[in-house]
């Protein structure tokens, strides 16, 4: 089973400030990963897919990068309702497998 | 607006079983798989299962295989987790997620149903 590493789990950051969220797979996905968002009592919802490629309705300053092992969300400036849960999530094999999760919160 | 809606959820004891089922509505993308995943109350995400959309292929996650079913009705836009033999350690919201791409990301979700395994 591939296990996902994110860093931080916790990110304490201010609106308008640029967020980069880090996920490691323990051994290569290729692109084949995704990045969600999750707000409190909501479902996810898919940002990024095959690792850099925005979903549909997913504002620009979302934006995802890195291939093989190491993989990066980037938020270029924090908009109040981006304030939440972020996952990412591999499809390269079975079974799938998500990251634990990092926390994005007001400073 | 594409619409998912599960039902069934609820509270069982150690050994019952449930079945939730997951309605599709306002839904004309094509859909190319289905899948479930759960997340424990604070917990993160986990995947429990798929179903390729004709019925070719189906994985289950290890903790679930052999105890929890999914199927679908394609003309009625609806699938079902059947889950037997459900343990303390099932309890979570369940989410059902049709994917409409070839890729299969989790890209249309449900609102979640709670299964609460407990005595």
């Amino acid at each position: 089973e591939i296990v996902l590493t994110q860093s931080p789990g916790t990110l304490s950051l201010s609106p308008g400030e640029r967020a980069t969220l880090s996920c490691r797979a323990s051994q290569s996905v290729f692109n084949l990963l995704a990045w969600y968002q999750q707000k409190p009592g909501q479902a996810p919802r898919l940002l990024i897919y095959d690792a850099s490629n925005r979903a549909t309705g997913i504002p620009a300053r979302f934006s995802g990068s890195g291939s093989g092992t190491d993989f990066t969300l980037t938020i270029s400036s924090l908009e109040p309702e981006d304030f939440a849960l972020y996952f990412c999530q591999q499809r390269f094999n079975w079974p799938l497998s998500f990251g634990g999760g990092t926390k994005v919160e007001i400073k | 607006q594409v619409q998912l809606v599960e039902s069934g959820g609820g509270v069982v004891q150690p050994g019952g079983s449930l079945r939730l089922s997951c309605a599709a509505s306002r839904f004309s993308l094509p859909i190319f798989g289905f899948y479930w995943v759960r997340q424990a109350p604070g917990k993160g995400l986990e995947w429990v299962a798929y179903l390729q959309s004709d019925g070719s292929n189906e994985y289950y996650g290890d903790s679930v295989k052999g105890r929890l079913t999914i199927s679908r009705d394609n003309s009625k836009k609806m699938l079902y987790l059947q889950m037997n033999n459900l343990r303390p350690e099932d309890t979570a919201v369940y989410y059902c997620i049709f994917c409409t791409s070839s890729a299969c990301y989790f890209d249309h979700w449900g609102h979640g149903s709670l299964v609460t395994v407990s005595s």
